[in-house]
């Protein structure tokens, strides 16, 4: 496809159960971020991969979110016994890369997984 | 303490006007980057603009144009002759140091444009 998509669009889940969150960025991006917006916290930056790797992992709120990207395209956002407050919306984005250059660091963000947690 | 200051939580404006939309930050880096996003009523995010620390030459982009002042803190958003399709709530960022590192939204300015 042309654009960012996520999937799914709408999770429901009970509380203590593992989610897996997928996100295919646009073909050819190296950049791919995945971010959270919850009514508690406002929106949150949670990772970064530049290819397969993630530089810093400290925007992660807890032990229980891992994420991962292979192949430099496909990341997987992971949450491990899920809480209530893991609630939210999930959004990935991807830009060509993270240059210096303005045009190449354009975010495009996906339509986001609704997340719910029973 | 905010990272990052967005004084204004709604302004209404009417079609054609001006608006400015604060930005106020605070970090103790030297190498920083500030950003805006836009989200409108849709939902979707949409990336506007990234400026490093380095680059205090202010911006311009059609009806938008960013104003950033290292003396004041401030990375302001000024839309020029405001339209309908602008209301949305807008967002101000800021990454310390390196990228992915520290990052810090502000609680954003819903902006809606009456016709």
């Amino acid at each position: 496809g042309a654009g960012v998509s996520q999937s799914p669009s709408n999770k429901v889940t009970e509380k203590g159960k593992d989610v897996e969150l997928r996100c295919d960025p646009i073909s050819g991006h190296t950049a791919l971020y995945w971010y959270r917006q919850s009514l508690g916290q406002g929106l949150e930056f949670l990772i970064y991969f530049q290819g397969n790797s993630a530089p810093d992992k400290s925007g992660l709120p807890s032990d229980r979110f891992s994420a991962e990207r292979t192949g430099g395209s496909v990341s997987t956002l992971t949450i491990q016994r899920t809480q209530q407050e893991d609630s939210a919306v999930y959004l990935c984005a991807s830009s060509l890369a993270w240059t210096g250059v303005q045009d190449e660091e354009t975010q495009y963000f996906g339509p986001g997984t609704r997340l719910l947690v029973l | 303490a905010q990272k990052v200051t967005q004084a204004q939580t709604e302004i209404s404006v009417v079609e054609k006007e001006d608006v400015t939309l604060d930005c106020v930050y605070e970090t103790r880096d030297t190498t920083y980057y500030l950003f805006w996003y836009k989200q409108p009523p849709s939902g979707e995010l949409v990336f506007l603009i990234r400026r490093n620390s380095f680059d205090e030459q202010n911006e311009i982009s059609g009806r938008y144009s960013w104003n950033f002042q290292k003396s004041t803190s401030s990375f302001n958003f000024t839309i020029t002759a405001s339209q309908v399709v602008d209301s949305a709530v807008y967002f101000c960022a800021l990454s310390e140091a390196q990228w992915g590192n520290q990052f810090y939204f502000g609680t954003g300015t819903s902006l809606t444009v009456i016709p």
